[in-house]
């Protein structure tokens, strides 16, 4: 079965450092998401993007938050600075179509760790 | 704000046992999907529910979704020590973005 690849599966950075977090989603879909998830915390949407535009973003994703699909398969996101609150695991997802009932497919998440 | 409540968060149980997990909101839904994640893992859909009143069936999960389309639940009969992990209810909100549940830890002892 197609899946989501992401990579790294964990990373460590020091505060104020940048990081680029990758993904690549499943080849024919159209619709990619980030998502984080903080230790016992809820999964949470950070912005989906459609079209090579972000077509929505929550107030967690301020200028410090970019995304990117530089070359048609991988789906990038970049926190120029990071903060301690900024570790958590971050889900990439991808789905076909974007209406009710759509399927996403998450991949197995990047572990960041922020000193 | 949409929001989506489950519960109980966490549920020990004994291989074998019934069990049921609730997802209520004070809004509706046009449809509620059911996730389960394992350690180290991502989200994996296990079903969506659509219609209100709609009853799926999977093996031993039986998903409710309410006449109102406010709230879901996850039945599982006789459960195994597989069925260990996070179950999660997401449901699309007005704006298209998915909303989770703070998810039910499930713990099923052999």
């Amino acid at each position: 079965e197609p899946e989501v690849t992401q990579t790294p599966s964990h990373q460590v950075t020091q505060m104020g450092q940048e990081v680029i977090l990758r993904c690549v989603p499943i080849s024919n879909h159209l619709y990619f998401y980030w998502y984080r998830q903080i230790l016992g915390q809820k999964v949470e949407f950070l912005v989906s993007f459609y079209n090579n535009e972000i077509s929505e973003k929550s107030e967690i994703f301020d200028d410090q938050f970019s995304v990117e699909r530089p070359d048609g398969s991988n789906f990038t996101l970049k926190i120029r600075s990071t903060k301690l609150e900024d570790s958590a695991m971050y889900f990439c997802a991808s789905s076909e179509a974007r209406g009710q009932g759509r399927k996403l497919f998450f991949g197995s998440g990047t572990q960041l760790s922020v000193l | 704000t949409q929001l989506l409540e489950q519960s109980p968060q966490f549920l020990s149980i004994q291989e074998g046992e019934n069990l049921t997990v609730y997802c209520n909101s004070s809004s509706v839904f046009s449809s509620l999907q059911w996730y389960r994640q394992e350690p180290g893992e991502g989200p994996v859909l296990l079903v969506t529910v659509v219609t209100g009143g709609e009853v799926k069936k999977l093996k031993r999960l039986t998903f409710q979704f309410g006449d109102a389309r406010k709230d879901s639940s996850l039945h599982i009969t006789a459960a195994q020590p597989g069925d260990t992990g996070l179950y999660l209810c997401a449901g699309p909100g007005n704006t298209g973005k998915l909303i989770f549940g703070q998810g039910t830890t499930l713990q099923v002892k052999p």
